[in-house]
């Protein structure tokens, strides 16, 4: 069945920087573009980020773009985060999610979650 | 843009129905069929329900069910039951970007 497996969190000071990653298994990792989403402690979710089932496209939240880099490994079927400049406002439960649609297709919901990982960032 | 406006809470009784609406803007919601309903129980993550709109997908109860009109999306879960007790969060797409609902509280009375 579709397994992710998110890590990599921890705690990290302000301004410093940290890499997610996303192990996937189950399916066919290559046809599938891969999200990030996030939850604050007690608070909603929130979009991060997307790449291509082939990594040729990135698209990023207003509020990490810039500082935030999408990327993936098919040859590792594996899903990255780097994170940098990282404050206070970033601490939260990072999850790695598949869509219900393949290649080009992946706005149309999130299909498959992994169990987060947790980022806190402070001094 | 900004997060879709959720109630903060509903609740029913066994066996009821209760309707949950998710408000956008033509800019989300009013423009395209990409809205998605997720279940979350605490400490675990998402769960798919509803995905562009009204589709549900293999081994969700045909309990729940989707709707749109005009700049607002509805979850309808029908036959209320214990286990839905949860948190419900709607999504859309807008601008190359994803912006989820603020959430409501489902109670089971």
């Amino acid at each position: 069945q579709v397994q992710l497996v998110e890590s990599g969190g921890g705690v990290v000071q302000p301004g410093r920087s940290l890499r997610l990653s996303c192990a996937a298994s189950g399916f066919s990792f290559s046809s599938y573009g891969i999200h990030w989403v996030r939850q604050a402690p007690g608070k909603g979710l929130e979009w991060v980020a997307v790449i291509s089932y082939d990594g040729s496209n990135q698209y990023y939240a207003d509020f990490v773009r810039g500082r935030f880099t999408i990327s993936r490994d098919n040859s590792k079927n594996t899903l990255y985060l780097q994170m940098n400049s990282l404050r206070a406002e970033d601490t939260a439960v990072y999850y790695c999610a598949r869509p219900a649609g393949q290649y080009f297709d992946f706005w149309s919901g999130f299909g498959s979650w992994g169990q987060g990982t947790l980022v806190t960032v402070s001094s | 843009q900004s997060a879709l406006t959720q109630p903060a809470s509903v609740s029913g009784s066994p066996g009821q129905s209760i309707t949950i609406s998710c408000t956008g803007t033509s800019s989300d919601v009013g423009r395209y069929n990409l809205v998605s309903w997720y279940q979350q129980r605490p400490g675990k993550a998402p769960k798919l329900m509803i995905y562009e709109v009204t589709k549900r997908p293999s081994g969700v109860s045909d309990r729940f069910s989707g709707s749109n009109s005009g700049n607002t999306a509805s979850l309808t879960i029908s036959g209320l039951q214990a286990e839905d007790e949860a948190d419900y969060y709607c999504c859309s797409y807008a601008a190359s970007s994803a912006y989820f609902g603020t959430g409501t509280k489902v109670t089971v009375l």
